[in-house]
């Protein structure tokens, strides 16, 4: 029974560049999270979906971060131009409503 | 405004013993509290929750305490393994706004042998 799935799992890329993360939820899962890990600020909810579409972007830190669930079953959190302060590790979730969000193991992001 | 709190940065425990780990929360529209755990490079794991209508709800050696008066939750953990050397994640969300969590800054727990 295959979980979330996100690629890639590390990125290492120079500042400007633009960077693609992507996520496969759940099968039948209709909520979908994007969500980024820092030190500093932990657990943050970027933004959801719920039947692919847009519910709550309040999180997004900037106009450079755009997110798109063109189908049921992939996603991906955009960021253009990229900033060293975007260094972090980002998480895709999903679940169903009223269930716990299942995770999948993170993209690892490095801007240099 | 931090609306979920951990305030024990990290927790150190002898394997056989209780672990407790520990969670505030100031928002009383919370109504759905959950917990996961952490291990390095991989995404949090789903543990254990509980409703605003029970006080208590156990899992095998898991069982998460909450007290709504005084806005406080617990993971009790007994008794606790090596296994179970991780971070910790308490969460919440208000059910009519859907499946948006709001989450702690966590707690590392480590279980000595």
């Amino acid at each position: 029974d295959a979980g979330v799935i996100q690629s890639p799992r590390h990125e290492v890329t120079e500042m400007g560049q633009e960077v693609t993360l992507r996520c496969k939820p759940i099968s039948g899962h209709d909520y979908l999270f994007w969500y980024r890990q820092t030190m500093m600020r932990g657990l943050e909810l970027l933004i959801y979906f719920n039947n692919n579409v847009p519910i709550d972007d309040s999180g997004m830190p900037e106009d450079r971060f755009s997110a798109k669930m063109p189908n049921a079953s992939f996603s991906t959190l955009k960021i253009q131009p990229s900033e060293p302060r975007d260094s972090a590790v980002y998480f895709c979730a999903s679940s169903f409503i009223g269930g716990p969000q299942h995770f999948g193991d993170g993209t690892r992001l490095s801007i240099l | 405004d931090q609306q979920v709190k951990q305030n024990s940065p990290s927790l150190s425990v002898q394997e056989g013993r209780i672990s407790i780990l520990n969670c505030d929360y100031t928002n009383s529209m919370f109504d759905y509290f959950l917990w996961y755990k952490k291990y390095p490079a991989e995404g949090p794991t789903f543990l254990i929750s509980i409703s605003s209508i029970k006080d208590k709800n156990e899992d095998g050696r898991f069982t998460v305490f909450l007290n709504k008066s005084a806005k406080h939750l617990s993971l009790h953990i007994v008794p606790s393994q090596p296994g179970d050397s991780a971070v910790y994640f308490c969460a919440a969300k208000k059910s009519e706004y859907g499946n948006k969590l709001v989450f702690g800054a966590g707690t590392i727990l480590r279980v000595k042998s």
